[in-house]
């Protein structure tokens, strides 16, 4: 298996614009994540799914951000508009029934 | 809400030596508990888990953990470190009513030198 896959592993952006990070979760998996990595704050969760449904959002730190899981396979966490403080890395974990989480490469957020 | 704490935020140690790093949680009933380690400019990574059983869990590359429930703790350990060990590790807990949801530590920066 490939893995969890996110895209891109690299982001810059402007302030003001609009930032779509993606993930593909391991085939099979039930259990979504999305977690942001910073210095100042560590890991944090953000949101989760399960089979594709969100669970918990009250990691989102406001409305600038939005996450979808249109189907098993692919979820977008989405900022707009971006503020140099959404600078992080941002991490897509998926699971199946167990508490053991798969984590992603991650996408490095740059917002100037 | 549980809590997990990680003292130590960085550690260094030279090669061949042992390593403990602590990890106590705040949460009154059954947990299942975790230790990741992140490599530089890696993903995260799992060591190891506790589910139920052998208080004593064996995990990859040699890393074993011990939970002490009347400590609340879960502190990782290995007999001799190695120069590759150089990574960041987060323990981390959830419980078994709360969803699938991790609670991670602030993190401990392992550096082993030569």
């Amino acid at each position: 298996d490939a893995g969890v896959i996110q895209s891109p592993r690299h982001e810059v952006t402007e302030m003001g614009q609009e930032v779509t990070l993606r993930c593909k979760p391991i085939s099979g998996h039930d259990y979504l994540f999305w977690y942001r990595q910073t210095m100042m704050r560590g890991l944090e969760l953000l949101i989760y799914f399960n089979n594709n449904v969100p669970i918990d959002d009250s990691g989102m730190p406001e409305d600038r951000f939005s996450a979808k899981m249109p189907n098993a396979s692919f979820s977008t966490l989405k900022i707009q508009p971006s503020e140099p403080r959404d600078s992080a890395v941002y991490f897509c974990a998926s699971s199946l029934h167990t508490y053991e989480q798969y984590f992603g490469p991650g996408t490095r957020l740059t917002v100037t | 809400a549980q809590s997990v704490s990680q003292h130590n935020h960085h550690v260094i140690l030279s090669e061949a030596a042992s390593l403990e790093l602590g990890c106590n949680y705040s949460y009154g009933g059954t947990v299942n508990l975790f230790w990741y380690v992140q490599y530089p400019g890696q993903h995260l990574q799992l060591l190891l888990k506790y589910f139920s059983g052998d208080p004593l869990v064996k995990g990859i590359k040699g890393f074993e953990a011990e939970f002490i429930k009347s400590k609340f703790s879960f502190n990782l350990r290995k007999p001799s470190v190695q120069w590759s060990d150089t990574a960041e590790y987060f323990c981390a807990v959830n419980t078994p009513g709360g969803g699938n949801k991790l609670t991670f530590g602030t993190g401990t920066q392992l550096k082993v030198e030569l």
